[in-house]
């Protein structure tokens, strides 16, 4: 079955400068990759998504690649700001069964 | 409108008691997931209610675990003769399957605490 494999488990980054969180797939039938942000004692949200048909998506300071030959797929965060300070996950999922496979999560942190 | 539900937010329980934990999804929402979270680590997928199709029950850690779906609606995840290791927070979360995508919106969950 799928596998996914989320790098670093801690981030810890300079206000204002850029976050790179990266994950591996197994599965090369996965196509949606989403990636969630839980705040602490808070809920996962998710923050943007991506299909196996795009290679990158944005949406403000967040973007997300897409590598499918390499099976690995990556969220960036721009001038990071301290409330991205949370838990990030990354998921693949096989539009057949619609379930999710986590990562790990990547818990990044924003100094001052 | 109304978000996933989660009830109670806290439980703390006696070991080798049961408890009852239960989620009222988004409303229209086909697919319900439980999960469960200890502190500072991951998602672990316990269960999967689909529609009407048989659960993916492959995630329950052990038989003392179970759940149900009445109605396609509200799930009730039950832990029987609780264990200390139990202690997590439990997560649900609905979705809605359909052309788009299936983001899934979870609820507040429920802080287990097994003493």
């Amino acid at each position: 079955g799928e596998n996914v494999e989320q790098h670093p488990s801690t981030l810890s980054v300079q206000e204002g400068d850029s976050a790179v969180i990266k994950c591996t797939y197994s599965d090369s039938a996965s196509n949606y990759f989403p990636w969630y942000k839980q705040e602490l004692g808070k809920r996962p949200q998710l923050i943007i998504d991506i299909r196996s048909n795009v290679g990158e998506k944005k949406d403000q300071r967040i973007a997300v690649t897409l590598n499918k030959t390499a099976k690995h797929f990556s969220l960036h965060i721009t001038e990071t700001q301290p409330e991205d300070s949370a838990v990030y996950f990354c998921a693949a999922s096989i539009d057949s069964n619609y379930q999710l496979i986590w990562g790990a999560g990547t818990k990044l942190i924003i100094k001052p | 409108g109304a978000g996933v539900s989660q009830s109670p937010s806290n439980k703390v329980t006696e070991k080798g008691k049961d408890v009852e934990l239960r989620c009222d999804p988004i409303s229209g929402h086909t697919a319900l997931y439980w999960y469960r979270q200890s502190l500072g680590q991951g998602l672990e997928f316990l269960i999967y209610f689909q529609g009407n199709s048989a659960p993916d029950k492959s995630g329950l850690p052990s038989d003392r675990f179970s759940a149900e779906r009445t109605g396609g609606s509200v799930s009730t995840l039950t832990i029987q003769r609780t264990q200390q290791e139990d202690s997590a927070v439990y997560l649900c979360a609905s979705s809605f399957q359909g052309q788009g995508g299936y983001e899934q919106y979870f609820g507040p969950g429920t802080r287990l605490t097994v003493t």
